[in-house]
């Protein structure tokens, strides 16, 4: 089974700061996929990045950045200049590269951007 | 590309009534699940299929729920008899296993009120 931490229940930061959103997993596969979820106020979930476990290299798309460290099992979300529609609950998922590939949803992470 | 449909969005009923949600994935995706969202629990996993067939049920809460995939293009979950303690935002996610990359795609979801 699968366990995520997300320590941060809520971050309030001001319209272009950046934000890093921490993310921490458990799990026993050697193989396997982390992703962020976005969740505005609208509700629906809105997949953002994937990484898998196998390549750790750290990657930049627009705004958004992950680092990835097996070693530690974290998985952290950066938002660089941030917006206040970026304002939203975000959630850390990894999942089994096995037979259950089913996503396990960290508790998230509250993000207000103020303008 | 439509994404995930579910209807009805919002749903009202009383206690002891009969409820079904229904989702109709991305064409072409071979692995459906259902969620749960509630404040006191987050989003748990209630079921999912790969290929019309149900491969892990355990998240059901109980024998009042089940699911069901006729084909490739329908799902169902009903609620019967209801409860109020069913009150939450139901998802259903869809994906495209193993030759996507794991990621889910989520439907808007569908608010369950029962009174």
């Amino acid at each position: 089974a699968q366990k995520v931490t997300q320590a941060q229940t809520e971050i309030s930061v001001v319209e272009k700061e950046d934000v890093t959103l921490d993310c921490v997993y458990e799990t026993r596969d050697t193989t396997y996929y982390l992703f962020w979820y976005k969740q505005p106020p609208s509700g629906e979930l809105v997949f953002l990045i994937r990484r898998n476990s196998f390549d750790e290299q750290n990657e930049i798309s627009g705004r958004y950045s992950w680092n990835f460290q097996k070693s530690t099992s974290s998985f952290n979300f950066t938002i660089t200049a941030s917006q206040v529609v970026d304002s939203a609950v975000y959630f850390c998922a990894p999942i089994s590269s096995g037979s259950a590939r089913q996503l396990t949803f960290g508790s998230g992470t509250q993000l207000t951007v103020l303008p | 590309d439509a994404g995930v449909i579910q209807s009805p969005r919002h749903e009202v009923t009383e206690m002891g009534q009969e409820v079904t949600l229904r989702c109709k994935p991305i064409s072409g995706h071979n692995s459906l699940f259902w969620y749960r969202q509630t404040m006191m629990r987050g989003l748990e996993l209630l079921i999912y299929f790969n290929n019309n067939v149900p491969i892990d049920d355990s998240g059901m809460p109980e024998d009042r729920f089940s699911a069901k995939m006729p084909n490739a293009s329908f799902s169902t979950l009903k609620i019967q008899p209801s409860e109020p303690r069913d009150s939450a935002v139901y998802f259903c996610a869809s994906s495209s296993q193993p030759e996507g990359n794991y990621e889910q795609y989520f439907g808007p979801g569908t608010r369950l009120t029962v009174t």
